[in-house]
């Protein structure tokens, strides 16, 4: 298995455009969550998935942030509008049972 | 607030040196991992100790957990350069999600 894909790898945009980050899960994973990696905050969990179906999205910063996860292999998380504040590395991660496999993480810049 | 916090924020050794990282939660667990995230990396998966065990091994590594203190600590021994990463801790309560800490960076010195 190929583990957890997630593109782009890095993404440079302008102030008030839409950033669409994507992630495949490892197959046969149940779950899939979704982490915002900075400096001053740390790992924040975002969002997360059981099932293809949203478990909590209590992380999610504000309405400008939204996930979908329309099938097992695909899930979504859009920024629309970006904010410089929203400058991180987002992370995916898939599991089974209790072991979260990360992806390498979308390095993202705005400006 | 973040369920696990890690101690210390920052460790340098000597390689071949062991290296002790604590973590410290608040609420009530049914297993708790520990994850390595190397520079530039996503985290990968160390080790996983469940509440009814006490302690736990891997390699070179050794994992203890004080459930009525509530704090875990990673023991990494006989370090090497490679070693030098980011440790996180991770606490899972239930409901599928585990809550990381905020890490300990540890360098190893060759």
């Amino acid at each position: 298995d190929a583990g957890v894909i997630q593109s782009p790898r890095h993404e440079v945009t302008e102030m008030g455009q839409e950033v669409t980050l994507r992630c495949k899960p490892i197959s046969g994973h149940d779950y899939l969550f979704w982490y915002r990696q900075t400096m001053m905050r740390g790992l924040e969990l975002l969002i997360y998935f059981n099932n293809n179906v949203p478990i909590d999205d209590s992380g999610m910063p504000e309405d400008r942030f939204s996930a979908k996860m329309p099938n097992a292999s695909f899930s979504t998380l859009k920024i629309q509008p970006s904010e410089p504040r929203d400058s991180a590395v987002y992370f995916c991660a898939s599991s089974f049972v209790d072991e979260q496999f990360f992806g390498p993480g979308t390095r993202l810049t705005v400006l | 607030s973040q369920q696990g916090e890690e101690d210390p924020q920052a460790l340098s050794i000597q390689e071949g040196e062991n290296a002790t990282m604590n973590c410290s939660y608040k609420t009530s667990i049914n297993n708790l991992q520990w994850y390595r995230q190397n520079s530039g990396r996503g985290l990968v998966h160390l080790i996983l100790i469940r509440s009814n065990e006490r302690e736990k091994h891997s390699g070179r590594l050794r994992v203890t957990l004080d459930t009525s203190k509530k704090s875990s600590s990673l023991l990494i021994t006989a370090s090497r350069a490679a070693d030098t990463a980011s440790y996180f801790c991770a606490t899972d309560a239930g409901a599928g999600k585990s809550t990381f800490g905020d890490g300990t960076t540890l360098t190893v010195k060759p």
